[in-house]
């Protein structure tokens, strides 16, 4: 079955350091993959998505993600955290019924915090 | 381009009443979707359209209706309020023709809806 899964519900990290979170999907075929973030208040905004080609991802707000097939994931990194990245971070994966509808599955989210 | 919008951003109804709210789009996109988020249970689908005049159930369809009557609106009724659906509702739209990734969802800011 299709799945997406977010196994941390909260992290927190010090601002300056280093951060992982992690995203695992369950697909027949590799499927594209995205990350989305939402600030406090506000809704998801769109942070990096993969497809094909190129396996480590480029996005927004200095975010990357790299997707393994090896071990079906798709994990979200960043090297140094600023205190504005605290939010929910959601790992996304499309959900097909046939052909495309646009649908997407979303993981539980994972909260982050940051701390000073 | 303003995006996604949605209006209002925040209700206060009491049980039984109705209301309906509304969400445009200004990038030509195809599909629509409506979610509900909620502490604990992520997103999840309400509706969603694949093209104007189209609508088609998701997740959690009962006590909802929607009509896309125009490309670039999508209305979600709700027809006699109840408490269970206190949530925070979410529009999103994707797919226009350029894109080659139907699923790349953009979201709009949230309505907040409180039923006493």
């Amino acid at each position: 079955a299709q799945s997406v899964t977010q196994p941390d519900i909260h992290i927190t990290v010090s601002e300056g350091a280093s951060l992982e979170l992690r995203c695992n999907y369950s697909y027949g075929a590799t499927p594209y993959l995205f990350w989305y973030v939402q600030s406090p208040g506000q809704g998801l905004q769109l942070l990096l998505k993969y497809f094909s080609g190129d396996t480590l991802v480029q996005g927004i707000k200095g975010f990357e993600a790299e997707f393994k097939r090896s071990q079906s994931s798709f994990n979200l990194r960043k090297p140094s955290v600023h205190w504005s990245d605290a939010a929910e971070y959601f790992c996304a994966g499309p959900k097909r019924y046939g052909g495309s509808q646009g649908n997407l599955i979303f993981g539980k989210g994972t909260k982050l915090s940051v701390k000073p | 381009n303003a995006g996604v919008t949605q209006t209002p951003k925040f209700r206060v109804l009491k049980t039984g009443q109705s209301m309906t709210l509304l969400c445009a789009q200004d990038m030509n996109h195809e599909y629509m979707y409506w979610y509900r988020q909620d502490p604990g249970m992520g997103l999840r689908l309400i509706h969603y359209s694949v093209g104007e005049g189209t609508t088609a159930k998701g997740e959690v369809p009962d006590g909802y209706n929607v009509s896309r009557l125009k490309k670039q609106n999508f209305l979600l009724g709700l027809e006699s309020a109840a408490p269970s659906q206190t949530s925070v509702y979410f529009c999103a739209s994707s797919y226009s023709p350029q894109d080659s990734i139907k699923e790349t969802q953009y979201f709009g800011p949230g309505t907040r809806l409180l039923v006493l």
